[in-house]
């Protein structure tokens, strides 16, 4: 069964780190494309990272240069390591699985969430 | 503002038929619709011309037609009320979602 874990949230206060990891069961994340994406309170859903199963990774332009996403093969596992954290950053972080239809991305597969909670 | 639009929220009567819109870029002809309900992880419903997940009951139904996509709840049940969401890819970035639309079911 493909299953993916979330863990890794907390309060953390403005300018903190915080690191998230996702593990997978029932595939491979280095086969995949490995996301996370994010639900703030108020807002909707945003793919805030994503790593490519050469590697490559993409940020949106909201984290770029404070999140970082890696992984490792040898425990099936996904992190997100968030730097310079703002308030604006709090939010249930879900890490999902990307597929593709005709060349078009879709999730799959999402964790339960972590939640991040960015305050003084 | 999101690159695809969703009303914010839609009612429908308990066993009557809804249709979420997702108004978007002509050039994408790609929608996914995911289903989230409070407290819990987004769960894929539809994705391209109509696939469903094997978990997804037949009630559902995804179309599109130039550049709006729909999802068609046919038969609502209360266990639908939720917040839905459309997924397309994005015009600079990986994907693009819906700011989403909360359904009802009265």
């Amino acid at each position: 069964e493909v299953q993916v874990v979330d863990s890794g949230g907390g309060l953390v206060q403005p300018g903190g780190s915080l690191r998230l990891s996702c593990a997978a069961s029932g595939f491979t994340v280095s086969s995949n494309y490995m996301s996370w994406v994010r639900l703030g309170p108020g807002k909707g859903l945003e793919c805030v990272s994503v790593i490519y199963p050469i590697g490559a990774t993409y940020y949106a332009d909201s984290v770029k240069g404070r999140f970082t996403i890696s992984r490792d093969n040898s425990k099936n596992t996904v992190f997100l390591q968030m730097n310079n954290l703002r308030t604006e950053d709090t939010a249930v972080y879900y890490c999902a699985r990307a597929n593709f239809y005709a060349g078009f991305p879709f999730f799959d597969s999402w964790g339960q969430g972590a939640l991040v909670t960015v305050s003084s | 503002s999101s690159e695809l639009t969703q009303d914010p929220a839609v009612s429908v009567a308990l066993g009557q038929t809804v249709r979420i819109t997702c108004q978007g870029d002509s050039l994408r002809n790609f929608y996914a619709w995911y289903q989230q309900k409070p407290g819990q992880a987004p769960v894929l419903v539809t994705y391209g011309k109509n696939n469903r997940p094997s978990r997804t009951p037949d009630r559902f139904s995804g179309s599109s037609s130039g550049n709006t996509a729909y999802l068609t709840i046919t038969g609502a049940q209360a266990e639908d009320e939720a917040d839905y969401y459309c997924n397309s890819r994005g015009r600079s970035g990986f994907v693009v979602f819906g700011g989403g639309t909360k359904l009802t079911v009265l």
